[in-house]
């Protein structure tokens, strides 16, 4: 079946522009994760939804970046006023989130470039 | 706080080389273990993961990873490595019940043909 789609593939925004990720999961994942892979930095963990819900929102690193997710389905991460330093890949996953098996699925990731 | 650290950042192995990647974690709780791999271009891949059970868990292309809780340790083992292993590792620790990976720094290893 289809994985974990992100678009765009690619974006390129000047500083201060806000932008909008896309994340389609798996069919019938419940929970949603982001993920931030960048240089110097690994990767980092931004937010987790279960559901239309997120339980934990502690990676979001200031109040510019939101996330929603409706439907139980697709999810967008907004960055407001975007900074050189938002610079990275934004990675989603999904998994089923069982008790005990909760394996992510990770999809290609946008690559966004803030000049 | 959860904490994953790998101890390599870089290795360069010739093909039939075996290969050993650390990785440690700091974590009070159950936890579920995870090696990704990311191959050039292409996205994270789950390689093998451990649960609960054997402490030895295989994965795909023949690797390997051992969980010794006393030592707080998930490394990853391949007897013999091939050129088409060149990729980035990733070490990943969980807390149980869904929720965020926490990764390591990553290990990008180069097999020389």
């Amino acid at each position: 079946g289809a994985g974990v789609s992100q678009s765009p593939s690619n974006k390129v925004t000047e500083k201060g522009k806000d932008v909008e990720l896309r994340c389609d999961p798996i069919s019938g994942h419940t929970a949603l994760y982001w993920y931030r892979q960048s240089l110097g930095q690994g990767l980092e963990f931004l937010i987790y939804f279960q559901g239309n819900s997120a339980p934990d929102k502690s990676g979001l690193p200031s109040d510019r970046f939101s996330a929603e997710r409706t439907g139980g389905s697709v999810s967008t991460l907004t960055i407001q006023r975007t900074q050189q330093e938002d610079s990275a890949v934004y990675l989603c996953a999904s998994s089923e989130n069982r008790e005990t098996y909760n394996e992510q699925f990770f999809g290609p990731g946008t690559r966004l470039t803030v000049l | 706080a959860q904490s994953v650290s790998q101890h390599n950042h870089h290795v360069i192995l010739s093909e039939a080389a075996s290969l050993e990647l650390g990785c440690n974690y700091s974590y009070g709780g159950t936890v579920n273990l995870f090696w990704y791999v990311q191959y050039p271009g292409q996205h994270l891949q789950l390689l093998l993961k451990y649960f609960s059970g054997d402490p030895l868990v295989k994965g795909i292309k023949g690797f390997e990873a051992e969980f010794i809780k006393s030592k707080f340790s998930f490394n990853l083992r391949k007897p013999s490595v091939q050129w088409s292993d060149t990729a980035e590792y990733f070490c990943a620790v969980n807390g149980g019940k869904g929720g965020k990976l926490i990764f390591g720094q990553g290990t990008e290893l180069s097999v020389k043909p």
